[in-house]
């Protein structure tokens, strides 16, 4: 069964702190892996777009890298204000979302 | 750019009567809409995709008949929720597909919190 899956499902960091979300996938014929930024009781907030990999983006504090299996959203010196859900999702004949993972930034 | 908007934001019905959700791409063309509902602390569960012009694709499982939904135009997308229920209270949020550049990626509207009493 197609699959994607994030970890860890909820993460408490200190501010400055950096760190890495995990989103794997199993499925086949990847077009596109996407992650999100969610807040509480909003839409998510789009964030990158990787298509093959060795891919990367950065986009301030947060760098998305892509392989055959997995992604990473590493997050450098993270403020609290980076504090939120982050959903990864993947596009192959549909796009699947992720559960996400929650994270807490500790002033 | 790439600014979804979603009306109401939140909305309270009884059980029984319809809800009608509005969701608008502002500054882009939609060929594509979604419309997604989400339970506290789940992800995003698919419910529909629709083309402008064209009936939806509703995912398994989901009603057909108690989620009607219209995108009569490229900016505009309804979704109403027929005979609402208890059971029907979630969080529904829209995305919509820039139809004007080759991409996938899909951008939020705000989400809309609806409760059936």
């Amino acid at each position: 069964e197609d699959q994607v899956t994030q970890s860890p499902e909820a993460l408490r960091l200190q501010e400055g702190e950096s760190s890495s979300l995990n989103c794997s996938y199993t499925v086949s014929g990847l077009r596109g892996l996407f992650w999100y930024r969610q807040d509480p009781g909003k839409g998510p907030e789009f964030l990158f777009t990787l298509y093959s990999a060795g891919e990367e983006k950065e986009k301030e504090r947060l760098k998305a890298t892509l392989t055959k299996k997995e992604s990473f959203l590493h997050i450098t010196a993270p403020k609290p204000e980076d504090s939120a859900t982050y959903l990864c999702a993947v596009h192959y004949d549909k796009i699947i979302f992720g559960k996400g993972t929650r994270l807490h930034i500790l002033p | 750019g790439a600014v979804v908007s979603q009306h109401p934001s939140w909305v309270i019905c009884k059980s029984g009567t319809s809800v009608k959700i509005e969701c608008r791409s502002l500054d882009f063309q939609a060929t594509t809409m979604f419309w997604y509902r989400q339970f506290p602390k789940q992800s995003l569960m698919l419910m529909a995709t629709s083309n402008e012009g064209s009936k939806a694709t509703y995912e398994q499982g989901v009603e057909k008949d108690k989620f009607l939904i219209n995108h009569a135009s490229l900016t505009l997308s309804t979704l109403t929720v027929t005979s609402a229920h208890p059971e029907d209270s979630s969080f529904y949020i829209c995305s919509a597909r820039d139809g004007t550049v080759i991409s996938y990626e899909q951008y939020f509207g705000p989400g809309t919190r609806l409760t059936v009493t």
